[in-house]
């Protein structure tokens, strides 16, 4: 079964610095791995995904993530954060089961200062 | 175009009654999801429908949950008397094929809050 860990419920970094959330997988088969974002009262955004191919992976919004699979992670990073990358980020795993159903992390809340 | 749209936005209820939650996904996306999110449990699934029928119904917590889905358009998740710990935001999603790369589109979600 597939699992998915975030380390920190709570990141808060100053704006211009580095985003740096972090996301571990586990799956018994090739993964496919995604980052939303939600604002708040909303629904869920997709900012990027990994499926195959190049492991370096460019979202919306100035986001990356990069697959390890060494590792079985995915950290999301944005090299300078701005006040509207104020949010929730969740990373989730694709069960590949059939329904393509997520499964999710508990979410990072980002906070950031001026 | 039109996003997923969800309906009531809110919706409080008292314990034992019961609710139906609508979502109107994407015209034409063929998958349909719901998901729960609530403070305890993060982000849960619930049920996901392919068309009409629904495959996967391995995330609903009891038998007081239900789901339907007509015309391979609407559905509407029913929970039959209410408890307290169904208070959660129900998020609904939509895509536009099975496949497992293919993009969930969620709506706003339904928060649903049981006195």
């Amino acid at each position: 079964a597939q699992s998915v860990t975030q380390l920190g419920s709570h990141v808060s970094v100053s704006e211009g610095a580095l985003v740096l959330l972090r996301c571990n997988y586990s799956s018994s088969v090739p993964p496919y791995l995604f980052w939303y974002v939600q604002y708040p009262n909303q629904g869920l955004q997709l900012l990027l995904k990994y499926t195959t191919g190049a492991t370096l992976v460019k979202g919306i919004n100035g986001f990356e993530a990069e697959f390890k699979k060494s590792e079985t992670s995915f950290h999301l990073t944005k090299p300078s954060a701005h006040m509207s990358d104020a949010a929730e980020y969740f990373c989730a795993v694709s069960d590949r089961s059939g329904s393509e159903k997520l499964v999710f992390g508990k979410g990072t809340k980002l906070t950031v200062n001026p | 175009g039109a996003g997923v749209s969800q309906s009531p936005s809110n919706k409080v209820t008292e314990k034992g009654k019961d609710v139906e939650l609508r979502c109107d996904p994407i015209s034409g996306h063929t998958a349909l999801y719901w998901y729960r999110q609530s403070l305890g449990q993060g982000l849960e699934f619930l049920i996901y429908f392919q068309g009409n029928s629904a495959p996967d119904k391995s995330g609903l917590p009891s038998d007081r949950f239900s789901a339907e889905r007509t015309g391979g358009s609407v559905s509407t998740l029913t929970i039959q008397r209410t408890q307290q710990e169904d208070s959660a935001v129900y998020l609904c999603a939509s895509s536009s094929n099975r496949g497992w790369a293919y993009e969930q589109y969620f709506g706003p979600g339904t928060r649903l809050t049981v006195t």
